[in-house]
């Protein structure tokens, strides 16, 4: 069974634009998280959507969304773009919840110059 | 603000012994907790997950909680040097959502 895939994996933006980087979970999985991983922060939850749904929410601004489609393939958009948004995008995907087990992708690295 | 605290170590242990990694927060409230590895450029991976008071054992991994004392613990056993990595804490939202609050870890060298 393959497993999390992440498209790009490495990602060079300027400040102000906005960018979109994708998931796609295990087959059959309905669960995707992302997360935000920098030197500075950690590990930070961004979001977690379930059938299409944003079920869950970390603490970030509204420039960070995202959604899921049918498939449960994810999405995430951020926009205007800061310095400080340079980081690893993690993504994960569960059966059904995120607390019981998950499965994280390689992640997309961004740079934001 | 929620706070996750882990010693960033490095945790030095020889081969075979028990490595112990500790974790305290701050919400009370908080109900659900989970250990994950992440080896040195790679992603994370979920090892345990623990909800109630007490000990939970896995292999050679036992998470150990105590809510009054608001800490978690992650001991190792028989610990070997594929264990070398940076093992995160994660604390759960009060409530049933999944909002986790990551320490910034520990680094565990196991040396032969």
């Amino acid at each position: 069974k393959a497993g999390v895939t992440q498209t790009p994996r490495y990602l060079i933006k300027t400040r102000g634009q906005q960018v979109t980087l994708s998931c796609s979970p295990i087959s059959g999985h309905r669960s995707v998280s992302w997360y935000q991983q920098t030197p500075g922060q950690g590990l930070q939850f961004l979001f977690e959507y379930f059938s299409e749904t944003q079920r869950n929410k970390g603490n970030f601004p509204g420039r960070f969304s995202g959604r899921q489609f049918s498939n449960s393939r994810s999405e995430m958009n951020v926009s205007t773009l800061e310095l400080g948004d340079s980081a690893l995008y993690l993504c994960a995907s569960s059966l059904q919840l995120p607390q019981e087990t998950q499965y994280f992708g390689p992640g997309t690295r961004l740079l934001v110059l | 603000q929620k706070e996750v605290e882990q010693n960033s170590g490095p945790l030095s242990v020889p081969e075979g012994a028990i490595a112990s990694l500790n974790c305290t927060y701050s919400d009370r409230g908080s109900q659900s907790f989970f250990w994950y590895r992440q080896y040195s450029g790679k992603s994370p991976e979920l090892i345990m997950f623990i909800y109630s008071n007490g000990d939970k054992e896995d292999g050679r991994f036992t998470a150990q909680l105590n809510k009054a004392s608001q800490y978690v613990s992650l001991l190792i056993r028989d610990s070997q040097p594929s264990d070398s990595a940076t093992y995160l804490c994660a604390v759960n939202e009060p409530g049933g959502s999944y909002i986790p609050t990551f320490g910034r870890g520990t680094s565990l060298i196991v040396h032969p």
